[in-house]
């Protein structure tokens, strides 16, 4: 099975404070994503990665950036902290080089930031 | 571009009762398409896809979705409700370009919790 580890489950900040997001994918997928939850908006896509050193801006990047240094990891980072960042962050990854790529996400288990 | 709407943010459903989770989608191009279950304190887990041929789809936990290209719509239906299934669901469709190349990027709908009364 798939699985995708994100380091921390639950975090609490204070604003201006540099936040690393870690996630870390187990199955050799080219493709890895980071999405942010909020009630009512569903899932909206901050960043996403094809390949090593590659990244690509979601619909909502402003105030992120990222880093993959190595194909399994993605790192989600919030330069200055604000309390409008505050949210679930969920990380996934799919495989790209399939026959026909459906585009089928796997998910880690998410990470609750709250920024004070 | 691509969007999907969820009828509905809030379902509630008694034990045993038919589930129906409404989903509209907008693609430009024909469009794969999925349902995610949320748990509470979990991320999202693949309950089933439309990608291309029969239009009916069977997934896990006994859900089923019905592709309908006429209506645009992707519902998610369960004949019997458990207490099991009170989650998030959340309806989705792939990102394909105009030759229909698929780069692994959904764009998510607002979610439906289902609420299941004893």
């Amino acid at each position: 099975d798939v699985k995708v580890t994100q380091s921390s489950r639950y975090l609490v900040k204070r604003t201006g404070e540099k936040v690393f997001l870690e996630c870390v994918q187990d199955m050799d997928h080219e493709n890895m994503f980071w999405y942010r939850q909020d009630p009512g908006l569903g899932l909206r896509l901050i960043y996403f990665s094809y390949d090593v050193k590659m990244k690509e801006k979601g619909d909502i990047p402003e105030g992120y950036s990222v880093s993959r240094e190595k194909k399994e990891r993605f790192s989600l980072i919030l330069e200055s902290a604000s309390t409008n960042q505050t949210s679930m962050y969920l990380c996934a990854s799919s495989q790209l080089r399939q026959l026909t790529n459906t585009g089928e996400l796997f998910f880690g288990e998410g990470s609750r930031l709250t920024v004070l | 571009a691509q969007s999907v709407t969820q009828l509905g943010s809030h379902v509630s459903v008694s034990e045993g009762a038919l589930v129906l989770l409404r989903c509209n989608y907008s693609s430009s191009v024909p469009p794969y398409l999925f349902w995610y279950v949320q748990y509470p304190n979990q991320g999202l887990q693949l309950l089933l896809k439309y990608t291309t041929g029969a239009t009916l789809v069977k997934g896990i936990n006994g859900f089923e979705a019905e592709f309908k290209k006429s209506e645009t719509s992707f519902h998610l239906t369960k004949p019997s409700a458990h207490m099991s299934d009170a989650a998030e669901y959340f309806c989705a469709v792939t990102h394909r370009d105009a030759g229909g190349t698929s780069y692994g990027k959904l764009t998510f709908g607002q979610g439906t919790i289902l609420t299941v009364h004893p």
